[in-house]
């Protein structure tokens, strides 16, 4: 599979505890958004990297997550100190342009993490 | 402020039936907006962009400024097109796309 990779596809952790997510882009996008989904909405833009540089980031991107791409590759999403309210879907996406260049995201097929 | 909004949150119809997803948006400036579809146990995928003006599945999408709509239709609904559908809105030189909350189409035999 020559797609968007993310690694676990599930986590459950406890409240408090610091969690990790792994993305794999498609190797020659340049570009990588990490987006979060909760029950009934849609996906929500967290940050985009473009190649190892983080160039924008949401409000709802709390200071206790961080987001890395540190060789333009891969990228890591950690949350520190979880709350029951992280539960959600963490989807990663990459692009060879911007999303407002009318480029294509393609989308990974999400960490599911479940906070109890 | 972006805004995409779906008003409908299920949609079911009949194999054959025409099948009308809609769509609104927000945006002042000229928006690009796209349908991206997600089908059972399957990852999040484009299914059309507004600008290619073209037909994907059966299905088309115009953009209306005047109405800020970008309805997805489709003539003969198949089951195999039952899934999540969402519409989502960016803008030029910007890579924040808004997604909306998406509605699940049900095509039954």
């Amino acid at each position: 599979d020559t797609g968007v990779s993310q690694n676990p596809r599930h986590k459950i952790t406890k409240r408090g505890q610091n969690v990790t997510f792994r993305c794999d882009p498609i190797s020659e996008h340049n570009r990588l958004y990490w987006y979060r989904q909760t029950l009934g909405q849609g996906p929500e833009f967290l940050t985009y990297f473009q190649n190892e540089a983080q160039l924008e980031k949401s409000r709802l991107l709390s200071d206790r997550f961080s987001a890395e791409r540190p060789k333009g590759s891969f990228s890591t999403l950690e949350i520190q100190r979880t709350e029951q309210g992280d539960s959600a879907m963490y989807l990663c996406a990459s692009s060879r342009a911007g999303l407002g260049d009318n480029t294509e995201a393609f989308f990974g097929q999400g960490t599911r993490l479940t906070v109890v | 402020a972006q805004r995409v909004t779906q008003p409908e949150k299920l949609l079911s119809v009949f194999k054959g039936a025409p099948v009308e997803l809609k769509c609104n948006y927000s945006y002042s400036g000229s928006p690009e907006l796209f349908w991206y579809v997600q089908y059972s146990r399957q990852r999040l995928q484009l299914l059309l962009r507004h600008i290619s003006r073209e037909s994907i599945k059966g299905f088309t999408a115009d953009l209306n400024k005047g109405e800020t709509s970008f309805h997805l239709k489709k003539p003969f609904a198949q089951e195999e097109d039952s899934a999540m559908y969402y519409c989502a809105l960016s803008v030029y030189n910007n890579n924040d796309m808004r997604f909306g909350a998406g509605t699940r189409l049900t095509v039954k035999p």
